[in-house]
This record gives C-alpha cells, sequence and structure tokens, in this order.
C-alpha cells in the first residue's frame, strides 16, 4: 500500500522562499500537488515522476512554483522563491497519473505567509 | 482554466437519497475522460469515494455511487448518515490543456 508522507506546516513572512517535501513509500508512480486556500476549493498545480523528473504543470501555476524531485528517496519538493500573501494554503501531495484518480493523499502542509 | 461545476451545497434528512451533480465540458467528461469523486471531512484530507465513473474503490459503502452520461456526472448518496457530512468533489481529465481539473466542490449537510 503506497503511503505519501509531507512535511510539517510552515509559518512564514512575504518575500521568502520555501521548499515542502512529500516522500512517498514504493516507486514508479507519478506524485501530484494540490491547492486548497482556506475555506476554498482544490486546484491541480502539476505532478512529476520521481523515476526521470519528467514534469507537468497546471498552466496557472508555471512559473509561480517548482516542482522537482529527488529519485533516490522517491520525494517529490514544491517550491517557491518569492511567497506571497496568496500563497497561504494547504498543499496535498497525491499519488496520481496523468488520467489516474488521485490516490492516496498526503496528510497535507499548512503554509501560512504573512505579510 | 476549465473548471467542472458542482452545486454549492446540499442538505438531506437521514435516511434520505441526495445526487451531486458535475458539470463539464466537451473537453473533459465530454471526451470521455473517466470522472473521479473525493469526499473531504472536516479538517481532513479528501479520499478517493469513486473512481472511473462508477466503481468504488475498497472499503466504500455501496450506498455511494457514480454515474456519467454526456458532459455530466453524478454522485448519488442513499441512506445518508450524519457522518456523511462532507464536502465532495468531482474531478476528471482535461484532453485540451492537459490538465487535471475539479470540480467547484458540494457542502453537504445532514440535517
Amino acid at each position: 500500500e503506497v503511503r505519501l508522507v509531507q512535511s510539517g506546516a510552515e509559518v512564514k513572512k512575504s518575500g521568502e522562499s520555501l521548499k515542502i517535501s512529500c516522500q512517498g513509500s514504493g516507486v514508479n508512480y507519478w506524485i501530484g500537488w494540490v491547492r486548497q486556500k482556506p475555506g476554498k476549493g482544490l486546484e491541480w498545480m502539476g505532478m512529476i515522476y520521481p523515476g526521470d523528473s519528467d514534469t507537468r504543470y497546471n498552466p496557472s501555476f508555471r512559473g509561480q512554483v517548482t516542482i522537482s524531485a529527488d529519485k533516490s528517496t522517491n520525494t517529490a519538493y514544491l517550491q517557491w522563491n518569492t511567497l506571497k500573501a496568496a500563497d497561504t494554503a494547504t498543499y496535498y501531495c497525491v499519488r496520481q497519473s496523468p488520467s489516474a484518480p488521485m490516490d492516496p493523499w498526503g496528510q497535507g502542509t499548512l503554509v501560512t505567509v504573512s505579510s | 482554466q476549465p473548471v467542472l461545476t458542482q452545486p454549492p451545497s446540499l442538505s438531506g434528512a437521514p435516511g434520505q437519497r441526495v445526487t451531486i451533480s458535475c458539470t463539464g465540458g466537451s473537453s473533459n467528461i465530454g471526451a470521455g475522460s473517466d470522472v473521479n469523486w473525493y469526499q473531504q471531512l472536516p479538517g481532513a484530507a479528501p479520499t478517493l469515494l469513486i473512481r472511473a465513473d462508477s466503481i468504488r474503490p475498497s472499503g466504500v459503502p455501496d450506498r455511494f455511487s457514480g454515474s456519467k452520461s454526456g458532459t455530466s456526472a453524478s454522485l448519488a448518496i442513499t441512506g445518508l448518515q450524519a457522518d456523511d457530512e462532507a464536502d465532495y468533489y468531482c474531478q476528471s481529465y482535461d484532453r485540451g490543456l492537459s490538465v487535471s481539473v475539479f470540480g467547484t466542490g458540494t457542502k453537504l449537510t445532514v440535517l
């Protein structure tokens, strides 16, 4: 059974950088990222195949974040160079492939950015 | 950015049946992309409820069922229970933009 474990909650200031992680058990699957702003719905950000770092972005998030991976630990990362208050959200990682369901989900990482 | 449209909220009494609709377009549901449904209980991460339009993953009660027709899909919940109170999201794949898309979400209240 695949399990995804995410890094802990973060509190940052506007303008700072941040990298959060998601480590998956097992290998050979895509890991995606989903954003949920407080009280709002789910938004798919993109996904990566840690085996070869093939990455797909939602055009709405391209250039705003960077998705990367470490093949040796089957870990995916989500990175911001310059955080904004609007990045405040819970970020979930998910196992998925381009047209397959998202399952399972990580426990979520709450990112709070103060201005 | 394509999005799937759901009713913002629904309510029902215990034991009743409710149906949540999910309306897409010709580049996602209408193009034959699978529809998946997720349940998000308060304060928790979403979990997969229905995959590939109508398949229940192991452990999901048969009170939950999914269907699809044309550019829309539906999630039906029969025998409503108090712990069904949650947010429900549909999700599909948009073949035009090559992105996964979610529904706008439906908050289900059990009266």
